[in-house]
């Protein structure tokens, strides 16, 4: 059974405050995913890593860096919050494509809100 | 840029009423998934549609693809409650497999 976890499920933080999101999969999936997810707006996809030390941005990747130094822990870094950044944050991983494996599978959430 | 349309965004049907919901997207792509969220929870895999024509079922939802006219459709048969949330609609758009989501759909089922 696929297992993806993150860090917390409720944050609230102060404006201009550093914020770590962590996010752990236990199914040796090479590419893992933060998103962010807004009424409205669907998910839009803030960055993608596709090996350890590897990142790449997705649509919306402003205000953010990540973190990959394993293979199961992606880290979501928000260097100086902003009350823009408010939103419900998830994670997925995926398998290498082409196999059984290659569905994402998604966190709980993190639903943060910068005040 | 690969768009990813669905409609309608929120649908109320009463219990045992047939449905169906749409997703077009705007650029080649051959993997097409469908996601369900219940409030306050995260995604759930439905489908992945990995090829034209592929239909897959699972329960009262039937999923299908046509990748020449960039549609995906979810149908809904004899609806009940418990099918109640919101179903989203995802495109492979690159090779490291990122998705691009629609907006989803809130389906509300009435008793």
């Amino acid at each position: 059974d696929v297992k993806v976890t993150q860090s917390s499920r409720y944050l609230v933080k102060r404006t201009g405050e550093k914020v770590f999101l962590e996010c752990v999969q236990d199914m040796d999936h090479e590419n893992m995913f933060w998103y962010r997810q807004d009424p409205g707006l669907g998910l839009r996809l803030i960055y993608f890593s596709y090996d350890v030390k590897m990142k790449e941005k997705g649509d919306i990747p402003e205000g953010y860096s990540v973190s990959r130094e394993k293979k199961e822990r992606f880290s979501l870094i928000l260097e100086s919050a902003s009350t823009n950044q408010t939103s419900m944050y998830l994670c997925a991983s995926s398998g290498h494509p082409g196999t059984m494996k290659e569905t994402q599978y998604f966190g709980p959430g993190t639903r943060l809100l910068v005040l | 840029e690969l768009k990813v349309e669905q409609n309608p965004l929120f649908l109320s049907m009463q219990e045992g009423k047939n449905y169906t919901i749409y997703c077009n997207y705007s650029t080649t792509s051959d993997r097409l998934y469908w996601y369900r969220q219940d409030p306050g929870k995260s995604l759930e895999s439905l489908f992945v549609l990995l090829s034209n024509g592929a239909v897959k079922q699972e329960g009262r939802l039937m999923a299908s693809l046509d990748t020449k006219a960039r549609l995906s459709t979810l149908h809904i048969t004899a609806a009940v409650h418990d099918l109640s949330a919101t179903y989203f609609c995802a495109v492979d758009s690159g090779s490291a497999r990122q998705l691009t989501f629609g907006s989803g759909t809130q389906l509300t089922v009435l008793p």
